[in-house]
């Protein structure tokens, strides 16, 4: 039973345009979503977060986008970078279960200069 | 300030062995959370440890434990090592209120 899912395995983009990466969840219990962009080998690194109070958070070129009726969330990154290549996650925790990450199977992205 | 520092960062061991991971959170972080990742199923959430206690454990089997110690730093083990458990281990510190989760670079471990 998969609560996080990432549909799209894989996103192409030409560079300075917009990437759009989505997620959906099934557990609506879920109260707290992050996106991390992973390298082959590496650990998971932060990017943005959102709680379920709000409906979007902005960092720079990242802006996260929450639909709570749709169990739905989206990374909006602009301009996009050769440099953001990578694999993106999107992971959900519920407050009753703190420490307890459940990610999504990931969406590599391939940003073209 | 230093980050989250997992050793060894590779490590190849014989099936049946039993193998120990370990893990610095950053300093002031008393959660830590284990991750498995394989190519077929993804990340997956092992355990997470708050002020040496196990508050979360994910649906793995007894094989796979750990331990937190007083100055944060955990340790997993996994006995009786089989070829299915050649993985990225990856663990992830934070105060432990449910968000700042920063993960270290991980511990490839491969099972022959």
């Amino acid at each position: 039973d998969q609560q996080v899912k990432q549909n799209s395995p894989s996103l192409s983009v030409q560079e300075g345009r917009i990437s759009i990466l989505n997620c959906d969840y099934t557990n609506s219990m879920f109260d707290y979503f992050l996106w991390y962009k992973k390298y082959p080998a590496e650990g998971p690194t932060f990017l943005i977060s959102i709680s379920s109070i709000k409906d979007k958070n902005e960092d720079g070129r990242f802006t996260v986008f929450l639909n709570k009726s749709a169990k739905h969330l989206s990374l909006h990154i602009v301009p996009s970078q050769p440099g953001d290549s990578a694999v993106y996650f999107c992971a959900a925790s519920a407050s009753g279960n703190t420490g307890k990450l459940i990610f999504g199977q990931g969406t590599t992205l391939q940003v073209k200069p | 300030k230093a980050g989250v520092t997992q050793t060894p960062r590779y490590l190849i061991k014989t099936r049946g062995q039993q193998v120990t991971l370990s893990c610095s959170p950053i300093s002031g972080h008393r959660s830590v959370s284990w991750y498995q990742q394989t190519p077929g199923q993804g990340l997956q959430f092992l355990f997470e440890y708050f002020s040496e206690t196990q508050r979360n454990k994910g649906n793995f089997p007894g094989r796979f434990s750990g331990r937190q110690f007083s100055n944060s730093r955990s340790e997993m083990n996994v006995s009786t090592l089989e070829l299915g458990d050649s993985a990225l281990y990856l663990c992830a510190s934070s105060l432990g209120s449910g968000e700042g989760y920063t993960f270290g670079s991980g511990t490839r471990l491969t099972v022959v």
